[in-house]
Formats: C-alpha cells, structure tokens, sequence
C-alpha cells in the first residue's frame, strides 16, 4: 500500500542553521505531496504541496521539490529559526482517492538560540 | 471566527465509559474527517464524510461511531472507551480533491 516515511527525530539545531528533513514515499500512481506543521497545543497546518513531478512548493522560507525519480520531498530551510520548533509531517494523497491523506511519522525539530 | 473548532479539549473517563466528541467547521467545506494521533505522533485516518455521506473508514472498531447531522458538523462517538483509544484525536475540514486540510486543535483523550 501507499506509505509515507520520514526521518527520525528529533533534529536540533542552532538558530539560523540549514535544515533538512528527509521524507521519501512508496505509491501508485501520481499523487500529490504535503508538508504539514503542527505548533505544541496545536492541530496541523499545511506549510506547502507539489501536484506534479518536478513541482516545488515554498512557504515561510521552507521549499521541497518533487522528485518522481527518487520518490522523496525532502523539505529545507536555509536559516532556521527558533519560532520553527514544531513537529513536520509529510503526507501524500493517493490518487484514485484524493480525499485520504496519508502521513509520515512527523519529524519534532527543536531550533536554540 | 475559528475555522475547525472540536470540544472538548481534554476527555478523561473510564475505561467501559461512552463518550462524544464534536466537531464544527464554519469554512464551507463539504468533506470532513476524523484522524487518531497517537503516543508517539503518528496521525492515523479514521473517517471522512463528504456532505454527510460516510467515504473513508478505516478499519475502525464499530465502538466508534461517527454522526454527521449536517455537512458542518462531524461528531465521534466512542462506546465502551479501551485503555488503547487514548490519544489525540483531530477533527479536520477540506474542499477534497488536493485542497488543504484545516485541522482542529485536537481532543486528547485519557482512558484510565
């Protein structure tokens, strides 16, 4: 079946490091893919997506690109801050069921001054 | 003015217990959903209602009920509550079809 998989967390950084979350996926079809932040107390929100192949989605200074041949959307920042700290998750939506996502792990990332 | 509101915020019972949680969404979105995070953050799909018609139901124990009266509206209803149904459970609100979806702030819920 169509899964999600996320590295491990939790990553620390220092403010204004590089980040990179990993995030490879297994599906049929073409689906599209999501980058979902949930804040402590909070419920998810959606950072960013990409439909198709080759698609980059930005949002706050996050980016992931689509990549079909390698099955990942990794998202980067350049320069974290401390106001990143939260729990990422990436998620696809299948498609023959668009309705339905289906998500990674989640990634906590914890940014110190 | 909140988008997806769920009540209540925190649920503690015992185990054997029946217990509601509700769920509205003032966006005018036609789909809902109801996702299960657990211990370790991993968000699990349970339901999903498109203008009050059951579409997603993820091999969820029949104890589990959901009620949609109307298509802002996605209540849970959970009979004879199991040490295992705790978590946090998400209430969330989309267009369908690739849109975003809108997530409430979550009920965590405690059996004991």
């Amino acid at each position: 079946g169509n899964s999600v998989t996320q590295m491990e967390g939790p990553v620390t950084l220092s403010e204004e490091a590089f980040l990179t979350i990993n995030c490879t996926y297994t599906a049929t079809g073409y689906p599209s893919l999501f980058w979902y932040v949930q804040y402590p107390g909070e419920g998810l929100q959606l950072l960013l997506k990409a439909t198709k192949a080759d698609d980059k989605g930005s949002n706050k200074g996050f980016e992931a690109t689509y990549r079909k041949e390698t099955t990942s959307f990794h998202l980067e920042k350049g320069s974290v801050q401390v106001s990143d700290s939260a729990v990422y998750f990436c998620a696809l939506s299948e498609s023959y069921n668009t309705d339905k996502l289906i998500f990674g792990t989640g990634t906590r990332l914890q940014v110190f001054p | 003015d909140t988008a997806v509101s769920q009540t209540p915020k925190y649920l503690v019972t015992q185990m054997g217990n029946d217990k509601s949680i509700k769920c509205e969404q003032n966006l005018g979105h036609d789909t809902m959903y109801w996702y299960k995070q657990d211990s370790k953050k991993f968000l699990k799909i349970m339901f999903s209602y498109n203008n009050k018609e059951l579409i997603i139901n993820e091999t969820v124990p029949n104890r589990f009920s959901p009620k949609s009266p109307d298509k802002a509206h996605l209540n849970l209803h959970i009979n004879s509550l199991e040490l295992g149904d705790s978590a946090v459970y998400f209430c969330a609100s989309s267009m369908g079809r690739d849109s975003p979806l809108h997530f409430g702030n979550g009920t965590r819920l405690t059996v004991t």
